[in-house]
């Protein structure tokens, strides 16, 4: 069974660089592709982008100049950077498998809330 | 971007009922379209991929149908287990990939 546990700190200060890891286990992060997403309170899901080992990487224009995911295969782990944050990125953030280049999401994690506040 | 936007954004059933919640896509995006289910604290579970096919141990009662901008997800027999909110992605080639607001499925 395939499982995805995000971890970080709760709380980034404006301006900064938020920093999270995904942690799998029962798959290898040599394969297919891992992804970060979000949801801000009382907002949608969005997307931020998903990497393959092999380095393929497709990323939401939005968010592409500050957004940046990379993959440790020592550990079995992906992460997300996301630079400059604002309020705006208060959200829990999620990671995710996708399967193959055009699949859906098909394992996430529960889920990590961050608040960007002073 | 591809807009997604579902209908309607909250649903009141009892258990037993069958409900449907559509979805509809701002261009055509073919089929490439899926389902989710998610809780409160809970990873979100991918019910449905493809428009219109289960993921494997998803219970039948849930089915998806559609194709190029208009896309249903429908629950038989609905379960207390199956109140949750529902959201529709689009995983064409057009980039980002996108997601409808959400629906949330209430007790009546």
């Amino acid at each position: 069974q395939v499982q995805l546990q995000e971890s970080g700190p709760g709380l980034v200060k404006p301006s900064e660089t938020l920093s999270l890891t995904c942690t799998v286990s029962g798959a290898s992060v040599n394969k297919n592709y891992w992804c970060w997403l979000r949801q801000s309170p009382g907002k949608g899901l969005e997307w931020i982008g998903c990497l393959s080992n092999n380095g393929n990487s497709k990323n939401s224009p939005s968010l592409q100049s500050r957004a940046s995911i990379a993959i440790d295969t020592s550990k079995n782990q992906f992460s997300l950077s996301l630079s400059s944050v604002t309020a705006a990125d208060t959200a829990t953030y999620y990671c995710a498998r996708e399967f193959g280049y055009k699949d859906p999401f098909d394992v996430w994690g529960r889920g990590t809330m961050v608040t960007v506040s002073s | 971007d591809i807009q997604m936007t579902q209908s309607p954004s909250t649903l009141s059933a009892s258990v037993g009922d069958t409900v449907t919640i559509s979805c509809r896509a701002s261009q055509n995006i073919n089929a490439w379209l899926a389902w989710y289910q998610a809780k409160p604290g809970r990873a979100p579970k991918l019910l449905i991929h493809k428009a219109s096919s289960l993921e494997t141990g998803v219970p039948s009662r849930f089915s998806g149908s559609g194709s190029r901008t208009e896309f249903t997800l429908t629950i038989t027999s609905l379960q207390p287990d199956d109140f949750a909110t529902y959201y529709c992605q689009q995983y064409d080639d057009d980039f980002p990939y996108t997601f409808g607001q959400g629906t949330k499925l209430e007790i009546k």
